[in-house]
């Protein structure tokens, strides 16, 4: 079974322009959470999608946002890209909500000079 | 303010100790979570517990729920076992994550 994939892996981005990033969840997970890692401030929750639907939400500004469409996949978008932006992106990918295990991408590498 | 708390922040070991990390948390939980980053990013679940303890190959974790507090133990460490590992935990619509340890296991 193929294991949560995310693309692009690497991304250079100027301040001002927006990003999306992609994630495939394992097969048969219908929820993918989305988590920012930066040096300064370390793992950090975005958003978790099931179902569509955004189920929670950690405390980022709206220039973050994502979806999920009806395959499980999920994409997340930053808009009025800031320096501050620049971090690890990682998405991870369980059965449903609640109590199950997590399973992680490899992470997309954003950088915004 | 943390709501979680990991110590010690690194960790230097030879290889073929025993090794201990701690984590406390201030929020409630339904579910504490262990995780590995090795170099590069890459991130692996290792323990979800909600009570008592899980055992794994050398890797034991366990949780005091009335304490707020787990442990993540590694025994007869190696060098391969040389990495980050983090603890998180998920409150009913929330994840909070510690600072992470690094751990680095000498030959």
């Amino acid at each position: 079974k193929a294991g949560v994939t995310q693309t692009p892996r690497y991304l250079i981005k100027t301040r001002g322009q927006q990003v999306t990033l992609s994630c495939s969840p394992i097969s048969g997970h219908r929820s993918v959470s989305w988590y920012q890692q930066t040096p300064g401030q370390g793992l950090q929750f975005l958003f978790e999608y099931f179902s569509e639907t955004q189920r929670n939400k950690g405390n980022f500004p709206g220039r973050f946002s994502g979806r999920q469409f009806s395959n499980s996949r999920s994409e997340m978008n930053v808009s009025t890209l800031e320096l501050g932006d620049s971090a690890l992106y990682l998405c991870a990918s369980r059965w449903t909500p609640g109590t199950y295990e997590q399973y992680f991408g490899p992470g997309t590498r954003l950088t915004v000079t | 303010k943390n709501e979680v708390e990991q110590s010690p922040q690194n960790l230097t070991a030879q290889e073929g100790e025993f090794i201990t990390i701690n984590c406390s948390y201030s929020v409630g939980i339904s579910a504490l979570h262990w995780l590995q980053q090795h170099p590069g990013g890459g991130i692996v679940s290792l323990f979800m517990l909600s009570s008592g303890k899980k055992k794994h190959g050398r890797l034991i974790a366990t949780i005091n729920i009335q304490e707020k507090h787990s442990s993540l133990h590694i025994t007869a460490s190696h060098p391969r076992d040389s990495a980050v590992y983090i603890c998180a935990v998920a409150t009913g619509n929330q994840f909070y994550f510690g600072t992470g340890t690094s751990l680095t296991v000498i030959p």
